[in-house]
């Protein structure tokens, strides 16, 4: 069982927008603004698109956004695109030394 | 161009040890912290031990059986694995993170523990 909750899949046409959320509790994603998203393809090593709740790497398309109320945040993918069709991670920091990082279980988006 | 090129894995039997490494290049490893970040096969990610200048930090699943290291000198970081499990059987991603988010991460190298 992962320590953050996630949908197990979200679908969306393309051009069509889709949020997946990731729920934690008071002790991880809603005391610090240190939620992160990663994009994993199948064969491939994750890829950082969201970090610090809401901040996207350079490089990352404007198309992802991230957002955080209360105890869950939440990656939102706007004009969908075949090629994000991946599984999407949520991370956060867990506030203890063995639960230093967090990740939630997953969502497979299919496009 | 940044690179985290891991090494070490493969099979071993349930009990047996293993040491990871994780060669570092084209970028200043000694600002960077450092994790190990593992992916059973079919399943999600699981964080499993973070270094930094302020100490290590190790998932339950992994202390007292896991030991990270670092040589700055030689821009290498290591995972050394012993009394190893079946459910131990992953990718291991070697991973930089800065401000709390994994911005770097290896291609992975896979350990399989079985008889």
């Amino acid at each position: 069982q992962s320590a953050l909750t996630q949908p197990v899949s979200v679908s969306g046409s393309p051009g069509q927008s889709i949020t997946i959320s990731c729920t934690g509790t008071a002790s991880d994603v809603g005391n610090y603004n240190l939620v992160s998203w990663y994009q994993q393809h199948p064969g491939k090593a994750p890829k950082l698109m969201i970090y610090e709740d809401s901040r996207r790497p350079s490089g990352v398309s404007s198309r992802f956004s991230g957002s955080k109320s209360g105890n869950t945040a939440s990656l939102t993918i706007s004009g969908l695109q075949a090629e994000d069709e991946a599984d999407y991670f949520c991370c956060s920091h867990g506030g203890s030394s063995s639960a230093f990082m967090v990740f939630g279980g997953g969502t497979k988006l299919t496009v | 161009e940044v690179q985290l090129v891991e090494s070490g894995g493969g099979l071993v039997q349930p009990g047996g040890s293993l040491r990871l490494s994780c060669a570092a290049s084209g970028f200043t490893f000694n600002s960077y912290s450092m994790n190990w970040v593992r992916q059973a096969p079919g399943k999600g990610l699981e964080w499993i031990s973070h270094i930094s200048h302020n100490g290590i930090h190790y998932a339950d699943s992994v202390q007292g059986r896991f030991t990270m290291s670092r040589d700055d000198a030689k821009n290498s970081l290591y995972l050394q694995m012993n009394s190893l499990r079946a459910e131990d059987t992953a990718v291991y991603y070697c991973v930089g993170d800065r401000q709390w988010a994994f911005d770097m991460w290896g291609q992975g190298t896979m350990v399989t523990v079985s008889s």
